[in-house]
């Protein structure tokens, strides 16, 4: 079967560094997606891979490494407003996205 | 732009009745897509389009039914509403299966009662 593990929830403190992690079994890989979802929102996409490394885009990066079937999001000097739930998905050998539950990041003052 | 808009915004709706979310998209996009969205689980996709006169399932296809007449529009309907299906529901486009990003629209929150 197909899986995305993220963690449920992770609380980090304004200002700080939080690392989101996710692993993934897909039949087929063809890119990973970061997408944040405020409550009660729709998702809105933040970040794609489909090559190993890190890609930047202002305080949120993202690491993908395909070997190990793992990526991480990574976000730097926390905003409150950063408070949502982000999600993983994978796409997969026949192009439909798979997604992972979501963690929920909660930012303490 | 509008974007994606979904209609009506939320609906409660009694057991064995049928309904019709609506979706409607203004960017051209080639694909369309219906996911549900429950507590602890990931979006589950119910079916997609991947160009006008097309369909296809998803993970979740039983109970639901699409059509894709045009390019913009890709209603979802529930021919007879069970409790379990009681679900937020997001519509989706890209501009091809193939390439890019799933763009959401705001969302229909579905009570069955």
């Amino acid at each position: 079967g197909q899986n995305i593990d993220q963690p449920t929830e992770m609380t980090a403190t304004e200002g700080a560094i939080v690392q989101i992690n996710c692993t993934y079994q897909t039949s087929g890989f063809n890119g990973l997606f970061w997408y944040q979802q405020h409550a009660g929102e729709a998702p809105t996409f933040l970040s794609y891979n489909v090559l190993d490394g890190l890609e930047e885009k202002g305080r949120f990066s993202s690491f993908l490494s395909r070997s190990k079937g793992y990526s991480y999001l990574l976000l730097k000097e926390l905003q409150m407003k950063d408070s949502a739930s982000y999600l993983c998905a994978v796409r997969d050998s026949n192009y439909q996205l798979i997604w992972g539950a979501g963690t929920k990041l909660i930012i303490k003052p | 732009t509008a974007g994606i808009t979904q209609a009506p915004t939320s609906q409660i709706l009694a057991a064995g009745r049928s309904m019709t979310l609506r979706c409607t998209q203004d960017m051209r996009h080639n694909a369309m897509y219906w996911y549900r969205q429950d507590l602890g689980l990931g979006l589950r996709l119910i079916h997609y389009s991947n160009t006008a006169g097309t369909t296809g399932k998803g993970e979740v296809p039983d109970g639901y039914s699409v059509s894709r007449a045009n390019t913009d529009d890709f209603p979802l309907t529930l021919a007879s509403a069970v409790p379990s299906q009681t679900s937020v529901y997001f519509c989706a486009s890209s501009d091809s299966t193939e390439a890019d990003t799933q763009y959401f629209g705001p969302g229909t929150r579905l009570t069955v009662l």
